[in-house]
């Protein structure tokens, strides 16, 4: 299957700091990209979706100016968490999905706020 | 809400068949059955999906009856590395195929 790549895999943070999360798709260019959070022994949450060179779509519940979204290109989205706090600490996945409706999925960021 | 209902946890020994039910009594007639499995601490994987034939790739099997109100989930002979929990989820391409994951299968594959 199409290969998508994360970095960082695992960051710890300060709170009060910002991270950003990089998504790439390596292998085919994703129209779509979508950002979950998953927190311990729950299912993945999805937070938004985003397509290349458009505003982000969030889902509800999900502040926007928290979450910056940039899908600057077909290959690249990039996840901000802005004035990190203990409580964003999670794991964070992305996937991507090109002309084929299957979604690929990164290896996934364990983010943990201090 | 998730639209599917699957067991919480199954237990198979490895290399007998993993069976994965799966039921969508509410499936509509352009939803698609998609499969999904995570590894611990890893992103999710896809499997395979499926409408209304049955489908096999080189990683399962997916039976979908003829009513499309339940399908399964095949691994013909399952391995340690399959041990992970397993998503059934209903997509109709509709906003961009975005994918509602429920609480899945926990699938333990036993030596």
């Amino acid at each position: 299957g199409a290969v998508v790549s994360q970095h960082p895999s695992r960051v710890i943070c300060k709170s009060g700091t910002s991270v950003k999360i990089e998504c790439r798709s390596l292998d085919f260019q994703a129209t779509t990209m979508f950002w979950y959070r998953q927190f311990p022994k729950k299912s993945l949450m999805l937070m938004a979706t985003s397509n290349e060179g458009s505003k982000a779509t969030y889902e509800q519940g999900v502040e926007k100016d928290k979450f910056l979204i940039n899908h600057a290109s077909l290959t690249l989205s990039t996840l901000t968490v802005t004035s990190a706090h203990p409580e964003d600490s999670s794991f964070y996945i992305c996937s991507a999905r090109g002309l084929a409706a299957e979604q690929y999925f990164g290896p996934g960021t364990r983010l943990t706020v201090t | 809400d998730a639209k599917t209902t699957q067991p919480t946890s199954m237990d198979c020994a490895e290399g007998r068949a993993a069976n994965l039910p799966c039921n969508h009594s509410t499936i509509s007639g352009n939803e698609y059955v998609y499969w999904y499995r995570q590894i611990h601490s890893q992103g999710p994987q896809y499997i395979i999906h499926g409408l209304k034939n049955n489908e096999t790739n080189e990683m399962a099997s997916l039976i979908i009856t003829e009513d499309r109100k339940s399908s399964t989930l095949i691994l013909p002979h399952a391995t340690l590395r399959d041990t992970a929990v397993y998503y059934c989820i209903l997509n109709s391409g509709g906003s961009n195929y975005k994918l509602t994951f429920g609480k899945g299968t926990l699938l333990t594959v036993n030596p």
